[in-house]
């Protein structure tokens, strides 16, 4: 079945410091959804990408549509405590079914 | 505006028990999705259900796991005779349907089998 890395599988970064995370896939992709889930709650749609090469903001958040359409990039600008969290990359089957294929996250940890 | 509810939140269960998990989705939305995920791990489909409809239960154990979403009343996902292995945050999610992939998901529910 359709598989989804992301990398880096973990971070530990300063208040301050710019954050960047990317999702891989094996299989063409049209359509790229990023969440972000906080300990003990449920995944809270970040961004969402629907053509190749596009690029969407959200705050301080960027989100990129690889040209490839295999892959998708999330920025995190001036990070602050509130980022921490685990972030997921996910995306529909490529069969017109609306099922979505979650990837592995990013661990994000603010270092004091 | 509501968002997803779910409830309970969190519901311990003996093994052998049976589990009923409810999911109210989003004003307007009439697709709703059904998620497992373990400690540590990403969130794994089981089940996409419209009114009255189950659309894709590939993802769903076939034994002892069964899903609704009636014409009244908030969707259901019942585990029958619940094995240690059933543990997990069971989230929700709904959508609007069509070209639209964007799902929305509720706080899950926390289930433990002792």
């Amino acid at each position: 079945g359709q598989q989804l890395n992301q990398s880096p599988q973990s971070m530990f970064i300063q208040e301050g410091e710019d954050v960047s995370m990317n999702c891989t896939s094996s299989s063409i992709f049209n359509t790229w959804l990023w969440y972000k889930q906080d300990p003990g709650e449920g995944p809270v749609l970040l961004i969402a990408l629907y053509k190749a090469g596009e690029l969407t903001s959200n705050g301080r958040l960027t989100a990129q549509f690889g040209i490839t359409r295999k892959d998708s990039f999330l920025n995190i600008s001036a990070s602050i405590p509130s980022d921490v969290g685990i972030y997921f990359c996910a995306g529909p089957s490529n069969f017109g079914n609306e099922k979505l294929t979650f990837g592995t996250g990013t661990r994000l940890t603010i270092i004091p | 505006n509501a968002g997803v509810m779910q409830n309970p939140r969190h519901l311990v269960r003996r093994r052998g028990q049976e589990a009923r998990l409810r999911c109210s989705p989003m004003k307007g939305h009439s697709h709703v999705y059904w998620y497992r995920q373990l400690p540590e791990e990403g969130l794994k489909f089981m089940v996409y259900l419209q009114k009255e409809n189950i659309i894709d239960e590939s993802g769903m154990p076939k034994e002892r796991f069964s899903a609704e979403f009636p014409k009244e009343g908030p969707s259901i996902l019942r585990i029958q005779q619940v094995v240690r292995g059933d543990s997990a945050a069971y989230f929700c999610a709904s959508s609007p349907g069509g070209q639209a992939y964007e799902q929305y998901f509720g706080p899950g529910t926390r289930l433990t089998v002792t």
